[in-house]
C-alpha cells in the first residue's frame, strides 16, 4: 500500500526546475505532500483530493490524476530552502490511515 | 494555537527498560498517527488512533510495542523491553478528521537504546 515516488534524489542548480512523481497501486482518496529537513518534522505543504485538481501556491504546486492514481509536485524556479526530503502520503480509499513513499532527496546548489 | 507537542524529544533508555513516548494533538483536533523513522528513511506507519479507539495498529510490531488515545490526555506509544532495534525518531502527527484533511507533524522524539 505504500506509494513509490520517483526519483529518489535530485540535484539542482538555484533557479531551475523539478517535478517529483508519487504513484499508487490502489484507488486514492487524497494525495498529501511534505517536506522534512534533516533533523527536524515533516511540514505540510498541500493536500490534493480526488477530482484531479491542482493546488499550488508561489512556485510550488501539485496535481492528481485520479484516473492513473498519481500525483506530482512541480517546483520552479528553485530556492536554497527549497532543499530538504519531500514525502508524498497517501490515503487509500477504504482505509483509514494515512501512508507515506520513501521520500525523494532534493539538493539545490547556489 | 498551540502545535503538536511531543515529549521528550529525546529519551535513553537501557536494553529491557520501558519507553513512554508522549503526544498531545493540536487543539481541536481527535485523530492521531504514529510513525518511527530510521536515519535517512521514510515514515513508516504505526498506528492510527481516534479518541479511545483503535483504527488501525497494522503498522504496530506484534510484540512489546502498544498505543492508546484516552478520553483526557495525550496519546502514548509504549515500548517494553526496549532493544537496540527499537532507536529511531518517533513522530506522531494530528488532525481533526479521517480522509481527505491536513495533518500536522509533532517535532518528534529520539529514542536511543544503549
Amino acid at each position: 500500500q505504500q506509494p513509490v515516488q520517483s526519483p529518489q534524489a535530485v540535484i539542482l542548480r538555484e533557479g531551475e526546475d523539478a517535478v517529483i512523481n508519487c504513484s499508487s497501486s490502489k484507488a486514492l482518496y487524497s494525495v498529501h505532500w511534505y517536506r522534512q529537513k534533516h533533523g527536524e518534522a515533516p511540514v505540510f505543504l498541500m493536500i490534493l483530493l480526488k477530482g484531479g485538481e491542482q493546488k499550488g501556491h508561489e512556485k510550488i504546486s501539485a496535481s492528481f490524476n485520479e484516473k492513473k492514481q498519481q500525483s506530482s509536485l512541480y517546483l520552479t524556479a528553485s530556492q536554497l530552502s527549497y532543499s530538504g526530503t519531500y514525502f508524498c502520503g497517501t490515503e487509500i480509499q477504504g482505509a483509514q490511515k494515512l501512508v507515506f513513499g520513501q521520500g525523494t532527496r532534493l539538493t539545490i546548489n547556489p | 494555537n498551540a502545535g503538536v507537542m511531543q515529549n521528550p524529544r529525546h529519551l535513553v533508555r537501557r536494553r529491557g527498560q520501558e519507553a513512554r513516548l508522549r503526544c498531545s494533538p493540536m487543539k481541536g483536533h481527535s485523530h492521531v498517527y504514529w510513525y518511527r523513522q530510521l536515519p535517512e528513511e521514510g515514515l513508516k506507519f504505526m498506528v492510527y488512533l481516534q479518541k479511545e479507539n483503535i483504527i488501525d495498529e497494522s503498522g504496530m510490531p506484534k510484540e512489546r510495542f502498544s498505543a492508546e488515545f484516552p478520553k483526557e490526555g495525550p496519546s502514548i506509544l509504549r515500548i517494553q523491553q526496549v532493544v537496540r532495534g527499537d532507536s529511531a525518531a518517533y513522530f506522531c502527527a494530528s488532525s481533526d478528521t479521517f480522509l481527505g484533511a491536513e495533518a500536522f507533524f509533532g517535532q518528534g522524539t529520539r529514542l536511543t537504546v544503549v
